[in-house]
């Protein structure tokens, strides 16, 4: 079983439109995470939710809009894509009151054309 | 900031060779996780050291930790070309929520 997946891999869309990404996990963990990785291999957090609540915004522009339904998911909401946004976005999670080791999906390639 | 700076950004050695590869932050930690990131996948947890650890070994791995020169190595030892990916070293702080914030990345490259 994945522990945590991300759908879809892949995003191929054009400027102007709104996609999401969604992210589930089966660890039990309460605390759930979007990185944003550009093409230079720098691997950026966005966002943190622990038990649905944030807790964790970086400076992200709010075109980007996270939702945390319950713990084990969080999606990742995009409105009026532009060509900057195109990255791999990683969801991970972890267990908050643990070492703070981070389990990562497998990334959702997106591409703004 | 807990960023973690690799070094050197890329490395390039045959099978059989150690591969070592170093990290720096500026603040001060709870623990330094190491990751690996194999090509369009995602980055997995290697080792962890705590703060009050100078080193650890797990299988072909090593980390070092030096608190007093804020800086970490991971030396893998015997290298395969399966070990070819990206390492990442992520410090952490005190804080509950774990943020961890990574770097670019060692390139590390091991020719069969």
């Amino acid at each position: 079983d994945t522990a945590v997946s991300q759908t879809p891999k892949y995003l191929v869309t054009q400027m102007g439109n709104d996609k999401s990404i969604k992210c589930e996990q089966n660890l039990g963990h309460d605390t759930m995470y979007w990185y944003k990785q550009d093409s230079k291999k720098f691997l950026k957090i966005m966002f943190s939710y622990n038990n649905k609540e944030l807790i964790i915004n970086e400076t992200v522009p709010n075109r980007f809009s996270p939702k945390s339904p319950d713990k084990a998911h969080l999606n990742l909401h995009i409105n009026s894509l532009e060509l900057g946004d195109s990255a791999v976005y990683f969801c991970a999670s972890s267990q908050a009151s643990r070492t703070g080791e981070l389990f990562f999906g497998e990334g959702s390639r997106l591409t703004v054309l | 900031s807990q960023q973690g700076e690799e070094d050197p950004q890329a490395l390039s050695i045959q099978e059989g060779e150690n591969a070592t590869m170093n990290c720096s932050y500026k603040t001060s930690i709870n623990n330094l996780q190491w990751y690996r990131q194999n090509s369009g996948r995602g980055l997995v947890h290697l080792i962890l050291i705590r703060s009050n650890e100078r080193e650890k070994h797990s299988g072909r791995l090593r980390v070092t930790l030096d608190t007093s020169k804020k800086s970490s190595s991971l030396l893998i030892t015997a290298s395969r070309a399966a070990d070819t990916a990206s390492y990442f070293c992520a410090p952490r702080g005190g804080t509950s929520y774990g943020k961890l914030t990574f770097g670019q990345g060692t390139i590390l490259t091991v020719h069969p």
